[in-house]
Order: structure tokens, then sequence, then C-alpha cells
């Protein structure tokens, strides 16, 4: 499987500023995602990040609150623009590869707390 | 929209029991499934995948697949204190190789010695 990075590990934020997440892996990688799991809840995919490209958004998240970038195979970020204490959340990127027989892998998570 | 339905729980089982864990979807066109374990204040870690019909097993760990029924489980063996956490079922979009996965809520599943 990948071995796949994010940082920060957790910060806390004041409202109204941004914050960039950013997720490493060590191999290239065909997709790349974002999601968000807030306390006692499952897994919502926030985008797929594209390299080359804009993300795809799910429904009910935009690209001016959560903008992200994918240069290449092995990088992304995910910025929570603007917050408020209702984006405080741990939000993972995972990756999938067919080398990794379509599986999807999941990074160590970022814990945001909003103020 | 589409569904992942689990129990979810908690379910509790003593250590060396058979743990249950059940998942249903309502997208009859689904092909991959997969279980992942998430230990509090961790990631979701992936234990198992499964593609055909029938059980797939890896060590105490079993997978069943019935597409038919729309219904996709995983069954601990001698399960140990070590396997308290929260399982998540995933089903992959329809006709997709890669990409997109719906979760369910989550099973928490506590072991007791």
């Amino acid at each position: 499987s990948a071995v796949i990075s994010q940082k920060p590990s957790r910060d806390i934020c004041q409202r109204g500023t941004s914050l960039t997440i950013q997720c490493q892996v060590d191999s290239q990688v065909t997709m790349m995602f974002w999601y968000r799991q807030q306390p006692g809840q499952s897994l919502t995919l926030i985008a797929t990040a594209n390299q080359g490209s804009e993300a795809t958004y799910e429904s009910g998240f935009v690209i001016d609150k959560f903008p992200i970038s994918r240069p290449n195979l092995t990088f992304s970020t995910l910025t929570v623009s603007n917050m408020s204490p209702e984006d405080s959340s741990i939000y993972l990127c995972s990756v999938e590869s067919s080398r990794f027989y379509n599986e999807q892998f999941f990074g160590p998570g970022t814990r945001l707390t909003v103020l | 929209q589409k569904e992942v339905e689990q129990n979810s729980g908690p379910l509790s089982v003593p250590e060396g029991a058979i743990a249950s864990l059940n998942c249903t979807y309502s997208d009859r066109g689904s092909q991959s499934f997969f279980w992942y374990r998430q230990y509090s204040g961790k990631s979701p870690e992936l234990i198992m995948s499964i593609y055909s019909n029938g059980d797939k097993e890896d060590g105490r760990f079993t997978a069943q697949l019935n597409k038919a029924s729309q219904y996709v489980s995983l069954l601990i063996r001698d399960s140990q204190p070590s396997d308290s956490a929260t399982y998540l079922c995933a089903v992959r979009d329809r006709g997709s190789t890669l990409g997109r996965l719906y979760f369910g809520r989550g099973t928490q599943l506590t072991v007791w010695p």
C-alpha cells in the first residue's frame, strides 16, 4: 500500500481564517480524495482532486470554501477557507491506484478545531 | 442517493467469540465492497475487500457477499480486545474500477476480556 502523510496533524484556528492541509504520497497514484469526518460520524467525501484540472466537488461542497490543488501525481492540498466552528472536523486524504489493486488508503488525518 | 446501511451498534462480544458485522447497500449494480477498521482517534484502515459472491477469508476475518440480497458482512473469529474499534462498510460507485466510495455510518465493536 501507499505511505501517505498529512500536514498539519492538528491545528486550532480562529474563526474567519483559512488553513491549508497538505497530503503527500510516496508514489504516484491515480486518484486522490478529500474526506471530512465530524465527531461520531462516518466519512463524507468533499471532492476528488484531479491532477492538472479542477477538483470534482460533491453536493454541498464548493470550490470557494474548499479550494483544492493537485499539481502532480503525489501531492494535493485542501484549503478550508473563512472557517467557522462548524468546520471543526477531521480532514482525511485518501489515494487509489491500479498498482494498489484499486483499493483506497487513507492518510493519518488532520484534526481541525475552529474557535 | 446511494445508501449504505450498517447496524450502528454498539456490538459487544466476549473475547474468543465471533463478531458479526452487517451491511446492506442500495445500488444493485455495485461491484466492489470494502471493510475498514477505525480505532478511536485514528484514520480508517482497510482490512478486507471483496468483489465476488461468496466468502473471502483472511486470517480471523471473513467477508461474505451476496449481491442478490445486496448484503455484505464481516465475521471476526476468536475476537480479541484489540479488535475493539468502529468498522466501516464501503461500496464503490457502480461501474467504476477506481474512484468514489460510499461509506456506512459504521458499527462500533467492543470485545471484552
